[in-house]
């Protein structure tokens, strides 16, 4: 594709629920980032996937947060038990995963937890 | 542990004019430093990557500088347009040879037609 994708563009939840948001990153790029925007926090990095090495997982704030990725292409980011405090822009980027390399973002999601 | 801000938090300018934003990072031990623009709803758009060796990048009317040493970062805006309303991120990577983002809280900028 052109660009890095994601969906959905928005989800409501309850509290309490699971949400799975899903990213598409630039065909060919090998590192792919999770990064959240909160209002007033600014943004922040979730996770980070680079080809076969193990999941750079830092910035996850609890464990209910968890991310895969299949194939090394899709990511899914998943949320248990949703909380009110998760609500945010989930914005997903890519790289070449050469180091230095430029970080192309998606659109995001916005989640709201009602 | 690296931090990045951006000062004005805010800037209104008549269209026309030129501008600068300015961006300043504690770790000079940086691989590269990134500006993003985001508008209202949207995501991030790439706009002038510059690597720790270069101290200058241009595309178009946007000029980037990057003095390491000082850990400063500036985005000249050059003949500014309403359609350059918008809020404009610097980031760079945490850790040095890590790409994962420290990002500034950004600079809202709106050009007055």
């Amino acid at each position: 594709g052109a660009g890095v994708s994601q969906s959905p563009s928005n989800k409501v939840t309850e509290k309490g629920k699971d949400v799975e948001l899903r990213c598409d990153p630039i065909s060919g790029h090998t590192a792919l980032y999770w990064y959240r925007q909160s209002l007033g926090q600014g943004l922040e990095f979730l996770i980070y996937f680079q080809g076969n090495s193990a999941p750079d997982k830092s910035g996850l704030p609890s464990d209910r947060f968890s991310a895969e990725r299949t194939g090394g292409s899709v990511s899914t980011l998943t949320i248990q038990r949703t909380q009110q405090e998760d609500s945010a822009v989930y914005l997903c980027a890519s790289t070449l995963g050469t180091s230095g390399g430029e970080q192309y973002f998606g659109p995001g999601t916005r989640l709201t937890v009602t | 542990k690296q931090e990045v801000t951006q000062i004005p938090a805010a800037l209104s300018v008549p269209e026309g004019e030129n501008l600068v934003l300015n961006c300043s990072f504690t770790d000079s031990a940086i691989y590269n430093l990134q500006w993003f623009r985001q508008d209202p709803g949207k995501g991030l758009t790439s706009l002038l990557l510059i690597q720790s060796s270069q101290r200058e990048q241009t595309s178009g009317r946007l000029n980037a500088s990057l003095d390491k040493s000082s850990g400063r970062s500036t985005l000249y805006i050059a003949a500014s347009q309403p359609g350059d309303s918008a809020t404009y991120l610097c980031a760079v990577p945490t850790n040095f040879g890590n790409e994962k983002l420290t990002f500034g809280t950004g600079t809202r900028l709106t050009i007055i037609p």
